[in-house]
């Protein structure tokens, strides 16, 4: 079973819609988690880190169920310039900091007009 | 302010031959980690530097080996190359991590290497 899995997509939706997408983690100690964004050949950027208590920044909103291991990511009103690759990540900092992050093989988002 | 710079951009080498990749982290972050994405892969964790000190490593091969300067600056570097070690190798800084911490990592543009 891999560390962290998305459905890779890819999701094609009109402009103006809101699209969700969903990620699986199976290390239960687990303690940071984040979405970055890719776009095609170019290093991820941080979009959000993911709270406990669920966080939003602007048309973007993430959730995180620590019982279920999910989190997701929720875009509102979709724009032409959302189209990317999205990364579920995720940090397991135990007993001893390991400093890697484990990244998901990522989700396609295509945004048409 | 500046975000995390590679260099170079672009690597082509021969099998066999080694590579040397650099980084520099966003000022004031003492932590530096080198990540490796083959062609329709995942990123993969390779190295961790925190204070000048290997902290970290991932799945990989001893050929692959670097180190921080006391500047905090990095470099990889791969010897004996293989094809398969054509990939885009990203660097990420962050500032020193404890326990616990959310370790937000930030990623300069790549090096894309290619072996021939």
């Amino acid at each position: 079973r891999k560390e962290v899995e998305q459905d890779p997509g890819p999701f094609n939706v009109p402009e103006g819609a809101t699209v969700a997408f969903n990620c699986t983690y199976s290390n239960s100690a687990s303690q940071s988690f984040f979405w970055y964004r890719q776009d095609c050949r170019k290093e991820p950027k941080l979009l959000m880190s993911v709270y406990s208590s669920g966080n939003e920044d602007g048309r973007f909103t993430a959730q995180l169920n620590r019982a279920s291991q999910y989190i997701s990511l929720l875009i509102r009103d979709s724009k032409l310039s959302d189209s990317a690759t999205y990364l579920c990540v995720v940090n397991w900092s135990g007993s001893s900091n390991t400093g890697k992050l484990i990244f998901g093989q990522g989700t396609t988002l295509q945004v048409k007009p | 302010e500046a975000g995390v710079t590679q260099s170079p951009t672009h690597l082509i080498k021969t099998r066999g031959q080694q590579a040397t990749l650099r980084c520099s982290p966003i000022s004031g972050h003492t932590s530096v980690y080198w990540y490796q994405q083959a062609l329709g892969l995942g990123l993969q964790f390779l190295l961790w530097y925190d204070e000048g000190e290997e902290r970290n490593r991932g799945n990989f091969p001893p050929r692959f080996s670097g180190r921080q300067f006391p500047n905090y600056s990095s470099e990889l570097n791969v010897n004996a190359l293989e094809l398969e070690d054509s990939a885009l190798y990203l660097c990420a800084s962050s500032l020193n991590v404890g326990t616990g911490t959310r370790n937000e990592q930030f990623f300069g543009p790549g090096t894309r290497l290619t072996v021939l």
